[in-house]
């Protein structure tokens, strides 16, 4: 079947704009994971989903971070105002489970001019 | 903040020669999960080891598990150039009722022909 897919896999952002990035996890997966990837980092935990619920969002850098799954599935993060500093990896995950394995999407590259 | 250790930072070694590194953690947790990661692309699972395990093979993969002393390490053997990557551990913390997996920095294998 097919695997965790993101959207777009680069973006270019003039600072102050706002993006959208999207993530469709494998079908039937429960759990949601985005992360941020800096260069030459590790991914750094952003959010969680359950199903529609965001259980976990105390990995968000700020107020102008916000992520959602309203039909719990597809998943959209949502910077607002960006910032140089929001320049990275933004990495989406999905399992059938909480402490399960995680299958990786490719990435949304995203840089801020 | 990152809570695993990846040692050592990179390592380079010949074609047909194990490579191990290692992950310490902070905290007790409930998995430990081993990742790989070419370069610009997303992340790809290799083995999950449960607290209550010591040791676990894949392949040519072989991973340790020592929750006394808070690490794991993940040893490759007969290396090939098509190993060349990023490995990270990822720990899953308990945390307000749910889990968060918290990734550690990484080392960086390079495997010459």
């Amino acid at each position: 079947g097919a695997g965790v897919s993101q959207s777009p896999r680069y973006k270019v952002a003039k600072r102050g704009q706002d993006v959208a990035l999207r993530c469709d996890p494998i079908s039937g997966h429960v759990s949601l994971f985005w992360y941020q990837q800096a260069l030459g980092q590790g991914p750094e935990f952003l959010t969680y989903f359950q199903n529609e619920a965001q259980l976990d969002k105390s990995g968000l850098p700020s107020d102008r971070f916000f992520a959602e799954r309203p039909e719990g599935s597809v998943s959209t993060l949502k910077i607002q105002r960006t910032q140089q500093e929001d320049s990275a990896v933004y990495l989406c995950a999905s399992s059938q489970g909480r402490q399960e394995t995680q299958y990786f999407g490719p990435g949304t590259r995203l840089l801020v001019l | 903040s990152q809570q695993g250790e990846e040692d050592p930072q990179a390592l380079s070694i010949q074609e047909g020669e194990n490579a191990t590194m290692n992950c310490s953690y902070k905290t007790s947790i409930n998995n430990l999960q081993w990742y790989r990661q070419n370069s610009g692309r997303g992340l790809v699972h290799l083995i999950l080891i449960r607290s209550n395990e010591r040791e676990k093979h894949s392949g040519r993969l072989r991973v340790t598990l020592d929750t006394s002393k808070k690490s794991s390490s993940l040893l490759i053997t007969a290396s090939r150039a098509a190993d060349t990557a990023s490995y990270f551990c990822a720990t899953a913390l308990r945390t307000s009722g749910t889990y968060k997996y918290i990734f550690g920095t990484g080392t960086r294998l390079k495997v010459l022909a």
